[in-house]
């Protein structure tokens, strides 16, 4: 199975702050990752497929880049509803698998 | 509108079945594959498997291989997990969501609560 690492575990940032999370796959996985947002008490919400597009309706705030083994989500301002976890995700091989997920609050 | 309306929370005993529902509505049932993955309380996201509800083709994670069986009925357009051989571990919210691009997660359900206890 193909082991999905992120950093930071969690972060806390202010308002209006640039915050950067990082995804490394154990194995080169091209561009087949995905990053999700989950709000505490409802399910994940695609934000980005394939490295680096952004899902349809989605703030254009949330980005994300990489290829192969390294990827970076990134949130040019944060706001207020922006607390949450979020999930990095490969789907190059079966079985997909998620990061550990990145908890994010305002300092 | 776009949705995925899974059946309501579960109460099962240790090594008994659980089978959740997915239905969905606005899109064409057949045309999407159907994820189903699970969260424990407090911990991360944790895939099981896949279907394709056009030809019922099934592909699941090892750790479940054996005991999760995962089906549909094209005329209601809702898929099914099914669990068996219940323990406590597997108390979690499970949720269904509907794969597209070939594998990214774009619609989910709101998730059904599995609760495993004696």
């Amino acid at each position: 199975d193909i082991q999905m690492t992120q950093s930071p575990s969690s972060l806390s940032a202010s308002v209006g702050d640039r915050v950067t999370i990082t995804c490394q796959a154990s194995q080169d996985i091209s561009n087949y990752l995905n990053w999700y947002q989950q709000k505490p008490g409802k399910a994940p919400k695609l934000l980005i497929y394939d490295a680096s597009n952004l899902e349809t309706g989605v703030p254009s705030r949330f980005s994300g880049s990489g290829s192969g083994t390294d990827f970076t989500f990134t949130i040019s301002s944060l706001q207020p509803e922006d607390i949450a976890t979020y999930y990095c995700q490969q789907y190059d091989n079966l079985p997909r698998t998620f990061g550990p997920g990145t908890k994010v609050d305002i300092k | 509108q776009v949705q995925l309306v899974q059946s309501g929370a579960e109460v099962k005993k240790p090594g008994a079945s659980v089978k959740v529902s997915c239905k969905a509505s606005g899109y064409t049932f057949t045309s999407y594959d159907i994820n189903w993955v699970r969260q424990a309380t407090g911990q991360g996201l944790e895939w099981m498997g896949w279907m394709n509800p056009n030809s019922g083709n099934t592909g699941y994670a090892q750790k479940f291989q054996g005991r999760v069986t995962m089906t549909r009925n094209t005329s209601i357009s809702t898929a099914y997990m099914e669990l068996s051989s219940l323990r406590s571990e597997d108390t979690a919210v499970y949720y269904c969501a509907r794969g597209i691009f070939g594998g990214a997660f774009d619609i989910w359900g709101q998730g059904t609560m599995v609760t495993v206890s004696s």
